[in-house]
């Protein structure tokens, strides 16, 4: 079966400092990979998604960055955070092929800047 | 940017009775998606409806789409308290969207014992 991890659960970090967050999935080959940030209260943003080792698209400018320099590994990071960083980190991964068209979540980072 | 709607931001109601959560969006659409998230998680996906499909049931959810309108609506019946958590639906375009969903600010439902 297939699972999703991403550490660490909480961080909090302050105005400045790097950040590196990291999503696995298991049990999956060549999957389409998703980053997305949830502010409190509110619907999940999409921040970047990879449909291959290398290959990220940006869906909003902004102070962060992804790579994947494994198939099944997606990295999230800024080289210095801003207070608007702060909120909830989500991790997808789908299938690409047979039609399937659900995600499937990993628990979330919370990330705290101050 | 957030492109779904959903509405009623919150909603709150008796175990046992039914819940109507309703999302609209703006885009043409390959399927609509309902999740859900219990405070602090991450997402569970519900049901999914394509563009095709006018109605759906799953357990005690019922989802309707209604492409002319933009909208759908999930319904779920017999509410028990383990339903309380925030509702989302997403769109997904299709095509070469490679999956990408665009999310609604979501139902926040709360269901009293």
């Amino acid at each position: 079966s297939q699972t999703i991890h991403q550490w660490p659960a909480t961080l909090v970090q302050p105005v400045g400092s790097p950040l590196s967050l990291e999503c696995t999935v298991e049990g999956t080959s060549n999957p389409n990979l998703y980053w997305y940030r949830q502010a409190a209260g509110r619907g999940l943003q999409l921040l970047f998604y990879s449909v291959g080792i290398g290959q990220i698209s940006s869906e909003v400018p902004q102070n962060l960055s992804a790579s994947r320099p494994q198939d099944r590994q997606f990295i999230l990071s800024s080289k210095k955070l801003l207070l608007s960083d702060s909120g909830f980190y989500l991790c997808a991964w789908r299938t690409p092929t047979g039609g399937r068209e659900t995600q499937y979540f990993g628990p979330g980072t919370r990330l705290l800047v101050l | 940017s957030q492109q779904g709607e959903e509405d009623p931001q919150a909603l709150s109601i008796q175990e046992g009775e039914n819940a109507t959560m309703n999302c609209s969006y703006k885009t043409s659409i390959n399927n609509l998606q309902w999740y859900r998230q219990n405070s602090g998680r991450g997402l569970v996906h519900l049901i999914l409806i394509r563009s095709n499909e006018r109605e759906k049931h799953s357990g005690r959810l019922r989802v309707t789409l209604d492409t002319s309108k933009k909208s759908s609506s999930l319904l779920i019946t017999a509410s028990r308290a383990a339903d309380t958590a925030s509702y989302f639906c997403a769109s997904n375009a299709g095509g070469t969207s490679y999956g990408k969903l665009t999310f609604g600010q979501g139902t926040i439902l709360t269901v009293h014992p």
